[in-house]
Parts: structure tokens; sequence; C-alpha cells
């Protein structure tokens, strides 16, 4: 089975903390992507990326970077957190040859940014 | 810009009753992708089924299948034989080939006993 594992699944940081979400997968997959998750909002695309060290901007990119190191690691970062930026964040993989295929999911990290 | 469009933002079910969640899109591409995900509560949302669109015959997984009506931009889940289980959120997804999946909003399904 293929697994995507968010090293936190509850997170609390403070206004202006510089915050890191960590994502691993383990199937040797090309693509990986981040969501912001709000109720009513459904899910929003933040960053992805096709390959190592690419990445592109999604919808709503704007207070998140992004880096991709290794092919199995994506990681989020939060440059300066705000409270508007409690929410779920969903971590995704997908093999090619499309970005459009299935993608598979992590548990999900919950931050509260007080 | 394509869209995504679940109007029922929650819905309800007996068990071992039948139910259909609605899904519509907005695109102008003749070929692409559609999908439902399953998010149970405090878990990892999952592919429920895919879509291609130049497939004509509906999919089908199980107790789940589709009605995909290609002219209408219509893709509705349904799921047969209701069980505790199927109580989730449930997105509705799109993507024309290369880019990104575009997400609904969702719709919380209830099961009641």
């Amino acid at each position: 089975d293929v697994k995507v594992t968010q090293s936190s699944r509850y997170l609390v940081k403070r206004t202006g903390e510089k915050v890191f979400l960590e994502c691993v997968q383990d199937m040797d997959h090309e693509n990986m992507f981040w969501y912001r998750q709000d109720p009513g909002l459904g899910l929003r695309l933040i960053y992805f990326s096709y390959d190592v060290k690419m990445k592109e901007k999604g919808d709503i990119p704007e207070g998140y970077s992004v880096s991709r190191e290794k092919k199995e690691r994506f990681s989020l970062i939060l440059e300066s957190a705000s409270t508007n930026q409690t929410s779920m964040y969903l971590c995704a993989s997908s093999p090619q040859p499309s970005i459009s295929f299935i993608q598979y999911f992590g548990a999900g990290t919950r931050l509260s940014v007080l | 810009a394509q869209t995504v469009t679940q109007s029922q933002p929650e819905m309800s079910v007996q068990e071992a009753e039948t139910v259909t969640l609605s899904c519509t899109y907005d695109t102008s591409e003749s070929d692409y992708y559609l999908f439902w995900y399953k998010q149970p509560p405090s878990r990892q949302m999952i592919l429920v089924i895919r879509q291609e669109a130049y497939k004509q015959q509906n999919a089908t997984e199980n107790r789940f299948s589709v009605n995909f009506q290609k002219a209408a931009k219509s893709f509705s889940l349904k799921i047969s034989d209701s069980q505790l289980g199927d109580a989730a959120m449930y997105f509705c997804a799109y993507s024309p080939g290369n880019t990104p999946l575009v997400f609904g909003k969702g719709t919380r399904l209830s099961v009641i006993a």
C-alpha cells in the first residue's frame, strides 16, 4: 500500500513563528501536493511539485513556500504564521504519467496559529 | 477556470438504503478525468471511484457507481446498501489531464442506523 506520512497530526504555533510541515511518501511518486482544507471551502491547492527541486504555485500560494530536496519528501513552510493560516493541511502524492492521476493522501495536519 | 459544484453540503441516508450525491463541473475540454474521494472522520482521504470522460460506460466499484452525463457535465455518485462505514465527507474532483485536480466543496454524508 502507498503510504503518505505527515509528520504531525496536530500542531499549535504562535503568530509570527516559522512553521514547517513535513510530508514523506514511500512509493517513489514523482508528483506531490499540498492542500489546505477549510469547512465550506473544500480542498484548495497551495503548491505542487512534479520533480525534485521543481515547484509550481497552486491557487493559494500566498504566505507559503515549499521545498523538495528529495523525491520522497515535500515540505510546506509558513514563513511567518498568521491566525488566518489556522487550518487542516493535507499532503498528497501521485505517480506519473500525469499529475491528474490518482492521488494518495496523508492523514492531515491540523494547525492552530494563536 | 474550471469549477466543480457539489450542491448538497449535507445528506443523510438510512442504513441499507441508496443515496445519490450530486456533482456538476464546468469545462470546455473534451477529454478529462473525474473522481470521487471519501474522507472518513479523522482518517485519510481515499479514492472511491474514477471515470475517464472518453469512456461512455459508467464506472462501478462494488456498492459505488456513478452516473456520468457528459453533455450535462454531471457526475453523481450512487451508494447502494449504505453502511455505517460510509459516513464521511465526499469530494468530487475534476482534471483535464495534465493539471492538478480541482475539488468541489464536499458533501457530508451521515448514515442512520
